[in-house]
C-alpha cells in the first residue's frame, strides 16, 4: 500500500517553544492531507484539513494561530505548534488521500509523540 | 457533521473465540466504511473496509457488514488470537472531495490464551 512518512516520531520540547512536524507521502501525490490529535487512551480527533496551495481548514476549537498548518507541494504538509505549552503534548497523526481519489482508503502517518515540558 | 459511535469501549476474549465491534453513524451522505487497528505508539493501520454498495465483506478472519438502512456497521474477528489484541477504530466518511474520516472511540480488545 501508499506510504505515508512521518517526522519526527517523537519530540519533546521546552514550554514556549515551536515545534514542526512533517507528513509525506512517499509514492502518491495528495492535494489533500489530515491532520489528528489523540490524547491517551482516546480516539483521533480531527485537527485540520491541509489543502495543497491553499489555507488549512481548521476544526471548531482548534487554533489556527498556535497550529500551523503549510501544505506546500503535493507530497508534504507540515504542522507547527507554536509557543507550546504541556497541555499540547499529545499524539499528532497525519493522514492523507491519493490524489484523484476521493472515496478511498487514507493512508496514516505513524504518529509524533510530542511531549512539552 | 458526522458523528460515530463506536460499542464495547472494551472486549475481553478467549482465543479462538470470535469478537464483534459495532459502529453507528449519523451521516447519510457517508458510504465508506474503514476499520482501523492501532497498536500502542504506532498509526493506525487499515485492516478492512467497506463501501455503501455492498453489505458484507470478508477478508480471512476479518469481517465487515454494513446496514445502510439502520447507519451501523459491525467488524467481526473469528478464532482470535493474542495478536489481534489492540485498539480497533471504526470510521466514516462521505464521498466528498476535501472529506475527512471521523473516528468512533474506540474498542480494547484483549485476546487472552
Amino acid at each position: 500500500g501508499a506510504v505515508v512518512s512521518q517526522h519526527p516520531s517523537r519530540v519533546i520540547c521546552k514550554s514556549g517553544t515551536s515545534v514542526k512536524i512533517e507528513c509525506r507521502s512517499l509514492d502518491f501525490q495528495a492535494t489533500t492531507m489530515f491532520w489528528y490529535r489523540q490524547f491517551p487512551k482516546q480516539s483521533l480527533m480531527l485537527m485540520a484539513t491541509s489543502n495543497e496551495g491553499s489555507k488549512a481548514t481548521y476544526e471548531q476549537g482548534v487554533e489556527k494561530d498556535k497550529f500551523l498548518i503549510n501544505h506546500a507541494s503535493l507530497t508534504l504538509s507540515t504542522l507547527t505548534v507554536t509557543s507550546a505549552h504541556p497541555e499540547d503534548s499529545s499524539f499528532y497523526i497525519c493522514s492523507a488521500r491519493a490524489l484523484g481519489q476521493v472515496n478511498t482508503e487514507a493512508f496514516f502517518g505513524q504518529g509524533t509523540r510530542l511531549t512539552v515540558v | 457533521g458526522e458523528n460515530v459511535e463506536q460499542h464495547p469501549s472494551t472486549l475481553s476474549v478467549q482465543e479462538g473465540d470470535s469478537a464483534v465491534i459495532k459502529c453507528t453513524y449519523s451521516d447519510s451522505a457517508s458510504n465508506y466504511f474503514p476499520w482501523y487497528k492501532q497498536e500502542l505508539g504506532k498509526g493506525p493501520q487499515l485492516i478492512i473496509d467497506i463501501r455503501s454498495n455492498v453489505g458484507e465483506k470478508k477478508d480471512q478472519r476479518i469481517a465487515v457488514t454494513l446496514n445502510k438502512t439502520a447507519k451501523h456497521f459491525s467488524l467481526h474477528i473469528t478464532e482470535t488470537q493474542p495478536e489481534d489484541s489492540a485498539v480497533y477504530f471504526c470510521a466514516a466518511m462521505a464521498n466528498q472531495a476535501g472529506t475527512a474520516l471521523i473516528f468512533g472511540k474506540g474498542t480494547t480488545l484483549s485476546v487472552s490464551s
